[in-house]
């Protein structure tokens, strides 16, 4: 089984700003890993995922996140916030092992202060 | 391309009744996923569906039920609702195979009252 921790339920940092949104996992199988965005009323959209290869990963609007496996975290980064950015941000798992069954953070409220 | 679509968006219900939320995946999306969202407990996974079949289920009473069609598209039903039933309720689909991320609806606002 897989679990998942987003260690700050809520982020807040002046715009320009850089801003580190931490998630740990756990599995007992390989993962893929994903971070999701969801902006108020609005379902959630990919930001980024880790599959295998490369253990920095980049996504949209100019989030980055890292992928440890020692340390079974994978870290979202942004290096310079804007306003626009203020959202929930979900870190999620995928165990590799077929059934495709993704599991989700409890989210992190990022928010943007000008 | 069209999004995945999910209707009503907003529904008001009295305790004790029945509802049944749709789900219309992405064109050539084989699984839907359903979630359960509210603010004290995040996203929490109902089940997912596979060709008509639910391939896995997340730890929700029996009043939670779903099925999927041959076209795909997916309803859940919760019966004799309850007040602890309000939430945002979201679908997801995906292209099944490893790796492969879930597109989201904008899901059904569910209030119980």
């Amino acid at each position: 089984a897989q679990s998942v921790t987003q260690l700050d339920s809520q982020v807040p940092v002046f715009e320009e700003a850089p801003v580190e949104l931490r998630c740990n996992y756990s599995s007992s199988v390989s993962v893929y890993l994903f971070w999701y965005v969801q902006y108020p009323n609005q379902g959630l959209q990919l930001l980024l995922k880790y599959l295998s290869g490369s253990t920095l990963v980049k996504g949209i609007n100019g989030f980055e996140a890292e992928f440890n496996k020692s340390q079974t975290s994978f870290h979202l980064r942004k290096p310079s916030v804007h306003i626009s950015d203020t959202a929930e941000y979900f870190c999620a798992v995928m165990g590799n092992t077929g059934g495709f069954k993704t599991i989700f953070g409890a989210g992190t409220r990022l928010f943007v202060k000008a | 391309k069209a999004g995945v679509t999910q209707t009503p968006r907003y529904l008001i219900k009295t305790r004790g009744q029945q509802v049944t939320l749709s789900c219309s995946p992405i064109s050539g999306h084989r699984s839907v996923s359903w979630y359960q969202q509210t603010p004290g407990q995040g996203l929490q996974f109902l089940f997912e569906y596979f060709s008509e079949t639910q391939r896995n289920k997340g730890n929700f009473p029996g009043r939670f039920s779903g099925r999927q069609f041959s076209n795909s598209r997916s309803e859940m039903n919760v019966s004799t609702l309850e007040l602890g039933d309000s939430a945002l309720y979201l679908c997801a689909s995906s292209f099944p195979g490893d790796g492969t991320e879930a597109f989201f609806g904008q899901g059904t606002r569910l209030t119980v009252v």
